[in-house]
């Protein structure tokens, strides 16, 4: 399968602990994109990357929040000390160059209680 | 900054009935538009999308859309609707030219009933 993986795909945690979320894009895209998804809403930009820069923050990225893209291939998203509003689907997503279409991965669902 | 507005929430269809899942953008400058749909348990698949030229696109599954600029709308249309079709479907506007994110609505529930 040469898709968008992300893993874990779900993940339940205390309240004040760290996760942490791996993505592998597909191979030959240079563009990585994180965002979270709530229910009964539309997926909302977190962060994105161009090989290993990460060009661009959301204002939703807390402090708690971290992203990286170390060698322009995979990236990971840690949360620190989760509280249950950080209850969401985390998606990752790909893309080839602008103004491509992104390749969406199948999410990691995190459950903060 | 731009914005997509899914007027509707849900959508109950009959199977076979023609169905429209209404999007609506705003921009002050040139966007590129793309419709997604997540079905059951899967994650976000890209439906079709406007980058320019025809202002009609169409994708394999029968499904339509329309880039209006002077309305801004970019609304999906299928003339007759399966079973399969039930999921969500997501609107989402890009600034043209950009290599930045893309922008989605809150998403619309098809549901296709028998």
């Amino acid at each position: 399968d040469t898709g968008v993986s992300q893993d874990p795909r779900h993940k339940i945690t205390k309240r004040g602990q760290n996760v942490t979320f791996r993505c592998d894009p597909i191979s030959e895209h240079n563009r990585l994109y994180w965002y979270r998804q709530t229910l009964g809403q539309g997926p909302e930009f977190l962060t994105y990357f161009q090989n290993e820069a990460q060009l661009e923050k959301s204002r939703l990225l807390s402090d708690r929040f971290s992203a990286e893209r170390p060698k322009g291939s995979f990236s990971t998203l840690e949360i620190q000390r989760t509280e249950q509003g950080d209850s969401a689907m985390y998606l990752c997503a790909s893309s080839p160059s602008a103004p491509g279409e992104l390749f969406f991965g199948e999410g990691s669902r995190l459950t903060v209680l | 900054a731009q914005s997509v507005t899914q007027l509707d929430s849900q959508v109950p269809v009959f199977e076979e009935a023609p169905v429209e899942l209404r999007c609506n953008y705003s921009s002050s400058v040139s966007v590129y538009l793309f419709w997604y749909v997540q079905y059951p348990n899967q994650g976000l698949q890209l439906l079709l999308k406007y980058l320019s030229g025809s202002t009609l696109v169409e994708s394999i599954n029968g499904f339509e859309a329309e880039f209006n600029k002077s309305q801004t709308s970019f609304h999906l249309r299928k003339p007759s609707v399966h079973i399969s079709d039930t999921a969500e479907y997501f609107c989402a506007v890009k600034k043209g030219g950009s290599q930045g994110n893309l922008i989605f609505g809150k998403g619309t529930k098809l549901s296709v009933k028998p």
